[in-house]
């Protein structure tokens, strides 16, 4: 069945270093979504890529989507302590009949 | 607040017991997910129902069921319980299911003692 892992798993900055998380999947997708879980909290959808080579920023957030439409990237410039939680990618194959299979997660804590 | 609700908020039980988790979807979605989150771990899928009728299954065990009423509300019903059943349960909707966002609920924390 369709796999997306993340990598890595834990990362620990320094308040204003930058962050990168990194989403591969073993099939082509139709679209990958990001979501951020706080800690205690639940997860919130924060953007959707669909189309191949897509840029998208928010604010100090960039996604990306790689050509081949099988990886994706989340990269923070400048982190913050408010950007500490575990940011999940979550892709649907067209294969999958509609269900999105979400990566494990990278945890991100900021020091200060 | 994500639209979603989920009740009871925490719950707490004992091996073998049964229980019913409660989640509405937000206003004109029609298709709910369940997910598990073991401590630290990331989200499994459990399930996902559209319009009343399951759409797809992931890793739920046997002794799990759901179910999605007409009013769009559902129920996960786990029984049997395990110490290793202690976890997250979280409930997310979506207008249709397909490549739509998930809206996820506060969660139930489970703790079976």
């Amino acid at each position: 069945g369709q796999q997306v892992m993340q990598i890595p798993q834990y990362q620990h900055v320094q308040e204003g270093e930058d962050f990168t998380t990194y989403c591969n999947s073993s099939t082509t997708l139709s679209n990958i979504q990001w979501y951020k879980q706080r800690p205690g909290g639940h997860p919130v959808f924060l953007i959707q890529l669909v189309k191949s080579g897509e840029v998208k920023k928010q604010k100090r957030l960039t996604f990306q989507f790689g050509e081949a439409k099988k990886n994706s990237s989340l990269h923070i410039t400048a982190t913050q302590t408010t950007d500490v939680g575990t940011y999940f990618c979550a892709g649907r194959s067209d294969t999958n009949a509609g269900k999105s299979t979400f990566g494990d997660g990278t945890t991100l804590t900021v020091k200060p | 607040d994500s639209g979603v609700t989920q009740t009871p908020k925490h719950l707490i039980t004992a091996t073998g017991q049964r229980v019913t988790l409660r989640c509405s979807p937000r206003s004109g979605d029609l298709s709910v997910y369940w997910y598990q989150q073991s401590l630290d771990q990331g989200l499994q899928f459990l399930i996902q129902y559209y319009n009343g009728e399951e759409r797809a299954k992931g890793n739920i065990l046997e002794r799990f069921s759901a179910q999605q009423f007409p009013d769009l509300h559902s129920e996960l019903n786990l029984s049997s319980l395990e110490l290793g059943d202690s976890a997250l349960y979280f409930c997310a909707s979506s207008r249709q299911g397909n490549t739509d966002t998930q809206y996820f609920g506060p969660g139930t924390r489970l703790t079976v003692l």
